[in-house]
């Protein structure tokens, strides 16, 4: 079955540089979920988009951005890159119309490490 | 978002049940619990969710207090691939809704020994 898919799977930058994370959910889903994880940390939530529209923020830095497009697959664009943004960026997705409780499925998270 | 608590870590041998406790005393008439586990190097994974009813499905099965303070993931027969952070989070679906992020606190470490 398709999964979530995530790319670049890796990706290394330099202080103040930009970066853009891309998201592909499975086909019919309707949401998509940014999730940032630190070396040794639990997932934090970053942003969320249902239909296109943002739908719910979490701990997401103002120099992150995210969107979702036509296609449903999203994007996060992180600029001013700071050594602290080294992490495990996971996107969900799920199919959340008529059903409140769906359950998230995650991909295998883009790596992102500043230097 | 109501608060979870779980043990830090657990250990279980192979082929036997497991039985992974949280505590949720601040739980929400429509909050449902959900349980996620994360594997070693991969993205979380859902394992099961109820609201007042024991469930279960073929990864586990979720047994709920009968005032919902509290609920048991059972796996019933360990092997080393369950070894992972297991977590157990709340998610309103009134005030929050599918599209809402989850919120994952700190989760179980399960060590699995052969």
């Amino acid at each position: 079955a398709a999964g979530v898919i995530q790319s670049p799977r890796h990706l290394i930058k330099e202080k103040r540089e930009t970066a853009t994370l891309k998201c592909y959910p499975i086909p019919r889903h309707d949401t998509v979920y940014w999730y940032q994880q630190g070396p040794g940390q639990d997932p934090q939530f970053l942003i969320s988009f249902y239909e296109k529209m943002q739908s719910d923020k979490g701990s997401i830095p103002d120099r992150f951005s995210a969107q979702q497009f036509s296609d449903y697959h999203s994007e996060l664009n992180m600029s001013s890159l700071e050594l602290g943004d080294s992490a495990l960026y996971f996107c969900a997705s799920s199919f959340v119309l008529g059903e409140l409780t769906g359950e998230l499925f995650f991909g295998e998270g883009s790596r992102l490490t500043v230097l | 978002d109501a608060k979870t608590t779980q043990p830090n870590s657990m250990e279980s041998n192979e082929e036997e049940p497991v039985h992974l406790p949280c505590n949720h005393s601040t739980i929400s008439g429509t909050d449902y619990i959900h349980w996620y586990r994360q594997l070693p190097s991969q993205g979380p994974e859902y394992v099961i969710h109820g609201l007042t009813s024991n469930v279960n499905n073929r990864m586990a099965s979720l047994a709920i207090a009968e005032d919902r303070k509290s609920s048991t993931l059972i796996l019933h027969r360990a092997t080393l691939r369950d070894a992972a952070v297991y977590y157990c989070i709340l998610r309103d679906v009134v005030t929050g809704g599918g599209a809402d992020g989850l919120t994952f606190g700190k989760g179980t470490h399960l060590i699995i020994q052969p």
